[in-house]
Parts: structure tokens; sequence; C-alpha cells
């Protein structure tokens, strides 16, 4: 079946580390996005990528980075400059046109030791 | 720029009842709006989507949504809730035919239903 796996399901990290969240889908999506919800909030665009080799910030990028060398896959570094990556992060695929839903992985949800 | 407004971030329901949930939305351009639902430590799921075809939009599980351009809303409703339906759902815009989308969500609704 298609569709966009995240791993892992539950991440601990200590402070001063980074840390990747894998995203991979196969839908054959060309846009891809790395989404973080906290309680009450909703979901916000940490970064999207249109085409492969190319990536944009979003509305909270920073203590974040990216890299789309493959359509299918979209890791996210949450590095120590984030100090406060405690969150469900959501990865998400679409394909072109902005009529087109989004489809979201299960999530992973970061905690700090 | 876009925004979402979701009233009430809790709505409380009986089994059987009807479900009423609000999104008025701000946007300089015609836009596309989706609703999703979300159970918990999970993804988002779509629910339905408005695309300009038609302002009453029928989506999975029995619920709707209308475009009403004058009162920028697009509230989701369903005639008689299920247990199965609690969950939170989030109203979200994006601006029409960019070729991309970027989707601005609300603060979500958390569906109650008791028995």
């Amino acid at each position: 079946d298609g569709g966009i796996t995240q791993s892992p399901k539950y991440l601990f990290r200590k402070e001063g580390q980074n840390v990747t969240l894998s995203c991979e889908q196969n839908l054959n999506h060309d846009a891809m996005y790395w989404y973080r919800q906290d309680p009450g909030q909703g979901l916000r665009l940490i970064y999207y990528s249109q085409i492969v080799n190319d990536f944009q910030k979003g509305d909270i990028a920073e203590g974040y980075s990216v890299s789309r060398e493959k359509k299918e896959s979209f890791p996210l570094t949450v590095t120590s400059a984030q100090k406060n990556p405690t969150a469900f992060y959501l990865c998400a695929s679409s394909p072109r046109g902005s009529n087109q839903p989004q489809h979201f992985g299960d999530g992973t949800r970061l905690s700090i030791l | 720029a876009q925004s979402v407004t979701q009233l009430g971030s809790h709505v409380s329901v009986s089994e059987g009842a009807l479900v009423l949930l609000r999104c008025n939305y701000s946007s300089s351009v015609p836009p596309y709006l989706f609703w999703y639902v979300q159970y918990p430590n999970q993804g988002l799921q779509l629910l339905l989507k408005y695309t300009s075809a038609a302002t009453l939009v029928k989506g999975i599980n029995g619920f709707e949504a209308e475009f009403k351009k004058s009162e920028t809303s697009f509230h989701l409703t369903k005639p008689s809730a299920h247990m199965s339906d609690a969950a939170e759902y989030f109203c979200a815009v994006t601006p029409m035919n960019t070729g991309f989308q970027k989707l601005v969500f609300g603060t979500g609704t958390r569906l109650l239903v008791s028995p």
C-alpha cells in the first residue's frame, strides 16, 4: 500500500544532541512538508520542498534543518539550537497543485531527557 | 496573508446529536479549504475539501461542510454523532491556483461524544 512512513514513533534526545527524524513516501508525490504540533497550537510549518534538491523555510524553521536528495525522502534534523524541541512532528506529502490534499504520516513524538 | 479561526477548542455532544464544528477563514485571494481529522497519536486524515466545484461538500464518515463566501465560513457538520467520531478536527486554508499547496491550519477542535 502507498503511504508515508515516519520513524521512529518515539524519540528521546539529550540536551545538546542533534537528532534526525525520518520520512519516506512511496506515493510519487512531488511536494513534502514537515510540521510541528503542540497542544492547543495546531500544526505549524517547519520546512517544505516542492522538488528534489530544493526546499524552503516555513514559519518556524529556526533550529531545524532538512535535505531532499531523493523524491521519496525528506529527513528532518532537530539541532541543539532548537531550545524547545519536545513536540509531535508530522511529515506530509502532496502532488502538484494547490487543490491536492496533503497525506500525512503517523508522526514522531520527540522528548527531551 | 491567510488565517483560520476555529471557534471552541472543545465541543461536547451526545451520541446521536448534531455535530457542528466552526471554521472561519481570512484570505486575500480565493481559497481552497480542507477539513482533517486526527485520532490520538496518529497523523491527519482528510475528511473533505472545497475546491470551488460545489459549495456543499460531502466527505467521509457522513461529514459535510458548506462554503459560505459572504460569511467567510466553512463549518463542518454531521447529522448524528457516533462514539467513533471522538477526535480532533482541523480546518485548513491555502490560496487557490498557486500551483503549490501551503496550508495554514486552525488550532483544532476536540470533539467529545458521550453515550
